[in-house]
């Protein structure tokens, strides 16, 4: 089975901190990803990877940055916590799709509930 | 863009009764379809997609959904509820990034359905 873990299920941290977020998966996954989840929007892609040391923004990637420095582990970090970043953060991973047995299906950490005050 | 749309945020239904929650797309080219489901406090859980192939695709738990090109549209079904699969459930489509030297898959989240079994 993929096992995506992360850091933390609850977080909370005051305006101005510094927020690491850490993901990490066991299947080799090339593709890791990071949404944000908010009622009644759904989940929007925040930033993700490809490779090690690679990165893409996706949606809503301002007030947002990203690590990669190993293919298991994917970090968000939150260069200076807004309370609009208050949220649920959920990290995935996929195969590429060049890969043979490739579905582009993605598993899913289990999520950090992060409250900034 | 790919977009899907959940037409109805809840879905309330009796315990042994069919459940149908609601998806449509919309995409250019070939639909790739996924749905979700979310349980409280939890990541999401692969239920199923359709690639290609049979119209009717079967999935864990049970669900089951049904792809119609003619309508744009890939409900998700189960023939009799359970109350244990009250939850939020997320339809979702892919399209395909052509990155730096790589390609990946995205997928596209429509906002979720809460659904509701009650004994």
């Amino acid at each position: 089975d993929v096992k995506v873990t992360q850091s933390s299920r609850y977080l909370v941290k005051r305006t101005g901190e510094k927020v690491f977020l850490e993901c990490v998966q066991d299947m080799d996954h090339e593709n890791m990803f990071w949404y944000r989840q908010d009622p009644g929007l759904g989940l929007r892609l925040i930033y993700f990877s490809y490779d090690v040391k690679m990165k893409e923004k996706g949606d809503i990637p301002e007030g947002y940055s990203v690590s990669r420095e190993k293919k298991e582990r994917f970090s968000l970090i939150l260069e200076s916590a807004s309370t609009n970043q208050t949220s649920m953060y959920l990290c995935a991973s996929s195969l590429v799709l060049w890969r043979g047995t490739s579905t582009d299906t993605q598993y899913f950490g289990p999520g950090t509930r992060l409250t900034v005050l | 863009a790919q977009s899907v749309a959940q037409p109805e945020d809840q879905v309330n239904v009796a315990e042994g009764n069919p459940l149908t929650v609601k998806c449509t797309y919309s995409v250019s080219g070939n639909p790739y379809l996924f749905w979700y489901v979310q349980y409280p406090n939890r990541g999401l859980q692969f239920l199923l997609k359709y690639i290609t192939g049979d119209n009717l695709v079967k999935g864990s738990y049970g669900f089951e959904a049904e792809f119609n090109k003619s309508q744009t549209s890939f409900h998700l079904k189960k023939p009799s509820a359970l109350v244990s699969d009250s939850a939020l459930y997320f339809c979702a489509v892919r399209d395909i990034l052509r990155g730096r030297g790589s390609t990946l898959g995205r997928l596209y989240f429509g906002r979720g359905t809460q659904l509701t079994v009650w004994p």
